[in-house]
């Protein structure tokens, strides 16, 4: 596997329901992201993590809770969510957090429909 | 929220015309990236510029960032229908640490 991986690939889920999204990078990089990608809005920022520390988080929902627990895994946990949640959910992973012309590597998304 | 405008929106066009996306802010950015995104995929890098009035070509594509940092342009030149796909600018706001900003999008089709 090369480059940034996202399982699984398409989610379709319950408001009651919990489940978990997950990335992988491969490029040895030190900083991770998610993001939230739905039909009328920009890509949003939701999370970064630089080292395994949380450094970001754009005011999600408690509902989202991230979870890096090395350098090379990253994990969004779900649960309670509601319709307008549905999205495409992409990971990315940067070298640094914060380096000037910093080139992020996106993974292929999980879309996700919440019924 | 800062916010990366994107025109047009949505672009139909047939293989071999030319195009332009425009990405307009009001706000100074301290480089500006285009991205472009295929269907099932995530959006990878084409090119980041960072002088105002810096144009780079990459080719049959060209990116020019406006001299004040607030704006930039792609133009494509014959377009084929492997240029389809959602094209992203994202600026980088220099604030302490570097942010990245995304557009909106513009959703381009080449016909053959």
């Amino acid at each position: 596997e090369t480059g940034v991986t996202q399982t699984p690939r398409h989610l379709v889920m319950g408001m009651t329901n919990k489940k978990s999204l997950k990335c992988e990078q491969h490029l040895g990089h030190n900083a991770m992201y998610w993001y939230k990608q739905s039909a009328k809005k920009p890509l949003e920022l939701m999370f970064v993590y630089s080292l395994e520390e949380r450094v970001e988080n754009n005011s999600v929902p408690s509902r989202f809770s991230p979870e890096c627990p090395n350098s090379s895994h990253l994990f969004l946990h779900l649960h309670t969510l509601q319709p307008e949640d549905s999205a495409l959910y992409l990971c990315a992973s940067s070298q640094e957090w914060g380096r000037l012309y910093n080139e992020q590597f996106f993974g292929p998304g999980t879309r996700l429909t919440v019924l | 929220t800062q916010l990366l405008e994107q025109s047009p929106q949505f672009l139909s066009i047939q293989e071999g015309e030319n195009l332009t996306v425009y990405c307009n802010s009001s706000s100074v950015f301290s480089s500006l990236q285009w991205y472009r995104q295929e269907p099932g995929e995530g959006p990878v890098l084409l090119v980041t510029v960072v002088t105002g009035g810096e144009v780079k070509k990459l080719k049959r594509l060209t990116f020019q960032f406006g001299d004040a940092r607030k704006d930039s342009s792609l133009h494509i030149t014959a377009a084929q229908p492997g240029d389809t796909g959602l094209y992203l600018c994202a600026g980088v706001m220099n604030t302490g640490f570097q942010k990245l900003v995304f557009g909106t999008g513009t959703r381009l089709l080449v016909s053959p």
